[in-house]
């Protein structure tokens, strides 16, 4: 298992750029999929979701990437400002079960 | 819409005593729930699902007697950590599952628990 303390692998933009911010899966069953962002001490937030049968999902300013073939998911944040500054987690989620979390992101935003 | 709470926001309890901590949602009804604990710099790790008016479903290598969890109703779910020790300190995290439009859980802020 992981260690207490392991350092988040790490992002770091220039304020205005665009980020992209990858994550891989394992369960070729999921068929959902999640991105969050969490600042200090605080809950998960939703950003946007994409189902297994899509591959391209846009919001604002935010666009998910999902490539079955290879069980990659990516976010990329577009013109980013310092409020985007925090850890993102993606998550897989197989029908109603709990969501499976990766790793997470740590996103720095340079002014 | 999709507002969940968590109550207490933090709580410091000595060794040996039994902490409650509440997750509501706010808005909308929540046949499930899920309870999540997270360790500094880690990711967070699902501990159970809870069903309103049934049993919880544990994680592998999560104690169902020392982590009770009641679901009395569609919009509360309860955690209770049971004789908590200090390496039971850890961020507590509380989601709901909203079925329409879509299954996106929806989280709660948290609740930083620290046991001396």
């Amino acid at each position: 298992g992981e260690s207490v303390g392991l350092h988040l692998p790490t992002l770091s933009v220039q304020e205005g750029d665009n980020s992209i911010i990858n994550c891989a899966y394992s369960n070729s069953a999921s068929d959902y999929f999640i991105w969050y962002k969490q600042e200090s001490g605080k809950g998960p937030q939703f950003i946007i979701d994409i189902r297994s049968n899509m591959d391209k999902r846009q919001g604002q300013r935010v666009t998910v990437l999902l490539n079955k073939t290879v069980k990659h998911l990516s976010l990329q944040i577009a013109a980013t400002q310092p409020g985007d500054s925090a850890v993102y987690f993606c998550a897989e989620n197989v029908g109603a079960d709990g969501l499976t979390f990766g790793k997470g992101t740590h996103l720095i935003i340079q002014p | 819409g999709a507002v969940v709470s968590q109550h207490p926001s933090w709580v410091i309890c000595k060794s040996g005593t039994s902490v409650k901590i509440e997750c509501r949602s706010l808005d909308f009804q929540a046949t499930t729930m899920f309870w999540y604990r997270q360790f500094p710099k880690q990711s967070l790790m699902l501990m159970a699902t809870s069903n309103e008016g049934s049993k919880a479903t544990y994680e592998q290598g999560v104690e169902k007697d020392k982590f009770l969890i009641n679901h009395a109703s569609l919009t509360l779910s309860t955690l209770t950590v049971t004789s908590a020790h200090p390496e039971d300190s850890s961020f507590y995290i509380c989601s709901a599952g909203r079925q329409a439009p879509t299954d996106t859980q929806y989280f709660g802020p948290g609740t930083r628990l620290t046991v001396l």
